[in-house]
Formats: C-alpha cells, structure tokens, sequence
C-alpha cells in the first residue's frame, strides 16, 4: 500500500519561472493538505482540499499561489514568477476523513516532500 | 490564536540516557496535540497524539508525552536514547471541533552520541 507520494522530490527554477508540484494521496483518501517548511523553521500550514474543493485556503500567499484537487489525478501546488523567498519544502499529507465525532482529528500521512531551489 | 513553543532548537544526549523535548502551547479551546518525527530527506511520521481521556500517551519507539492542562505542555520523553533516535521532532496542534489543520512548532533537533 503506497503511501503519500509527492515528485518532483527536487526542483530547481530560475527566478519568474514556474513551479508545479504534485502530490498523489495515499489510496482511498480524499483529503489533501499542504505545508510549507523554511529552512530552521516548522511546517506551516497553506492549504487543504478535498476533490474538486478548496476547503481552507487560509494559509496560501495571496499572489502566485494556486492549488488544486481535481476529481482525477494528483493535487498540484503551482507557484508561479518564483522568487528566492519561495525556496523551501514543500509538504502533502493526507487523510481519508476531515474530522470524526466531536471533531476528533484523523491521521495526516505526510510524503517526503519537494525540495524547490530558487535561483 | 493558536501557537506551539518548542524550547531548545538543539538536543544532544548520550545513548541510554533520558530525552526530554519541550513543548508549550497556546489555545482558547481544549486542543488536540502531536509529536511528530522527521528524518533527514523523509516526510513526517506520527509519533503520537492526545485528543481526549488519558493525558499519559504512549506512542511508537518507546516514546511518551504527558499533557499537563494546567502547564500547557505536552512534553516528549524516552527513557533510553538510542542513535536511531537522532532526527527532528516537530510538537503540533490541532483546534478542536475542527479539521485537522495542524499548527507545528519550529522543531527540535536531536541528536545522540555515544
């Protein structure tokens, strides 16, 4: 059973160009959320989708930034005109259900993230 | 707002011995709270969680944390270190009666020498 799957595991862009990162849940889950990881610091939360749906968007940079969860395929991160400040790792993590009685959290399975290189 | 203070960015302790990890949080509602561990060049894997009942949790490679309500900690312990041990520990939050939007703190780095 393969679990949360994210490529490419490194990208490296010049400045004003493109990223697209993508991250395949584990089989059977149908919600996605990604992190954002700077160097000497934590995880910070950007965004959460279920199919075919922003849910929280709270956490994504106003500009540049998109995501999707299309009905079919990978969800997509893409970060576009990248500048040297958006150099980190980026982290999928999914789980099969949002929340359960009571708002009890379910498990996040995180990938092993992408590592994006702004030159 | 919700917040998660790991004190120490750096941890070092012989083999055998106990490891402590520090956490403090803040929340205006009961929280649900995480440790989680990361190798180097891998995803997070869960270490354990509180959610509600016994605030002793066990959880994998023979690590524990207690929440303490009235300290607002939930602090990470192993009473014997092994090298395999070394990596990066990351505390988390989580809002109840919410989804599981996580709210992780800066990270603390283990490391163990012999």
């Amino acid at each position: 059973n393969a679990g949360v799957m994210q490529n490419p595991r490194h990208l490296v862009r010049r400045r004003g160009q493109e990223a697209r990162l993508r991250c395949s849940p584990m089989k059977g889950h149908s919600h996605v959320y990604w992190y954002r990881q700077l160097p000497e610091e934590g995880l910070k939360f950007m965004v959460y989708l279920q199919k075919e749906n922003i849910i929280d968007e709270s956490g994504m940079p106003k500009e540049r930034f998109s995501a999707e969860f299309p009905k079919e395929g990978p969800s997509i991160l893409r970060i576009q005109q990248v500048v040297r400040g958006d150099s980190a790792a980026y982290f999928c993590a999914s789980s099969d259900r949002g929340q359960g009685l009571a708002g009890t959290p379910y498990e996040q399975y995180f990938g092993p993230g992408t590592r994006l290189t702004v030159t | 707002a919700q917040s998660v203070t790991q004190l120490g960015s750096h941890v070092s302790v012989s083999e055998g011995a106990l490891v402590l990890l520090r956490c403090n949080y803040s929340s205006s509602v009961p929280p649900y709270l995480f440790w989680y561990v990361q190798y180097p060049n891998q995803g997070l894997q869960l270490l354990l969680k509180y959610t509600t009942g016994a605030t002793l949790v066990k959880g994998i490679n023979g690590f524990e944390a207690e929440f303490k309500k009235s300290e607002t900690s939930f602090h990470l312990t192993k009473p014997s270190a092994h090298m395999s041990d070394a990596a990066e520990y990351f505390c988390a939050v989580s809002p109840s009666g919410g989804y599981n939007k996580l709210i992780f703190g800066a990270g603390t780095r283990l490391a163990v020498h012999p």
